[in-house]
């Protein structure tokens, strides 16, 4: 019984190169979060996405940042051109049915460093 | 509002000793609430929820208490170990939307 997975662990870029983050859910599971979380803060809400449909994207920026959840496949959380500033945890977080205070469980993260 | 950059707040306990770490959260019309558990260098690990009708939760050496008339929400953990050092945040949830987090506390457990 897997839980959700993200690759690769830590991710070290240079300004101006991209970063792609990798998410499995947990079995069974078709709804994936990612969040953002900087250095002594709490997680910040990006994207929310189903299989092959973005449900929110409020929380993401507008330029440079994108995701999918294709219908076979890891959800992609993918960054171009990056800068210091997206230095932070990535984590992704998956649920069978949200909103029946079904908690979100969350993967281990996506440490990226840009130099 | 929402704290950049500034430190965590710290609670340092006893082993042995019951712990109490609140948190007040904003939106009054959240369905549920969850405390989460993070240690460094994890993602966090989900500790207990409570829907938005209930005033009170007891799980394994946790109590979730919900306050709606403050906005308060705290969580008890008693008989307090060292592996229950890391940080804590509470999350609060409304139907499908993702969660929000508060900006979390830590928790320091001494021998």
């Amino acid at each position: 019984n897997a839980g959700v997975m993200q690759n690769p662990r830590h991710l070290v870029r240079r300004r101006g190169q991209e970063a792609r983050l990798r998410c499995s859910p947990m079995k069974g599971h078709s709804h994936v979060y990612w969040y953002r979380q900087l250095p002594e803060e709490g997680l910040k809400f990006m994207v929310y996405l189903q299989k092959e449909n973005i449900i929110d994207e409020s929380g993401m920026p507008k330029e440079r940042f994108s995701a999918e959840f294709p219908k076979e496949g890891p959800s992609i959380l993918r960054i171009q051109q990056v800068v210091r500033g997206d230095s932070a945890a990535y984590f992704c977080a998956s649920s069978p049915v949200p909103g029946q205070a079904e908690a979100q469980y969350f993967g281990p993260g996506t440490r990226l460093l840009v130099l | 509002g929402e704290s950049v950059g500034l430190h965590l707040p710290t609670l340092s306990v006893q082993e042995g000793d019951n712990s109490i770490i609140n948190c007040a959260y904003s939106n009054s019309a959240s369905d549920y609430f969850i405390w989460y558990k993070q240690e460094s260098g994890k993602g966090p690990q989900f500790i207990i929820d409570i829907r938005s009708n209930m005033d009170k939760r007891q799980g394994q050496r946790v109590t979730v208490l919900l306050n709606k008339t403050v906005k308060h929400l705290s969580l008890q953990i008693a008989a307090t170990q060292p592996g229950d050092s890391a940080v804590y945040f509470c999350a609060e949830g409304t139907g499908r939307r993702a969660l929000t987090f508060g900006s979390g506390t830590r928790l320091q457990v001494q021998p």
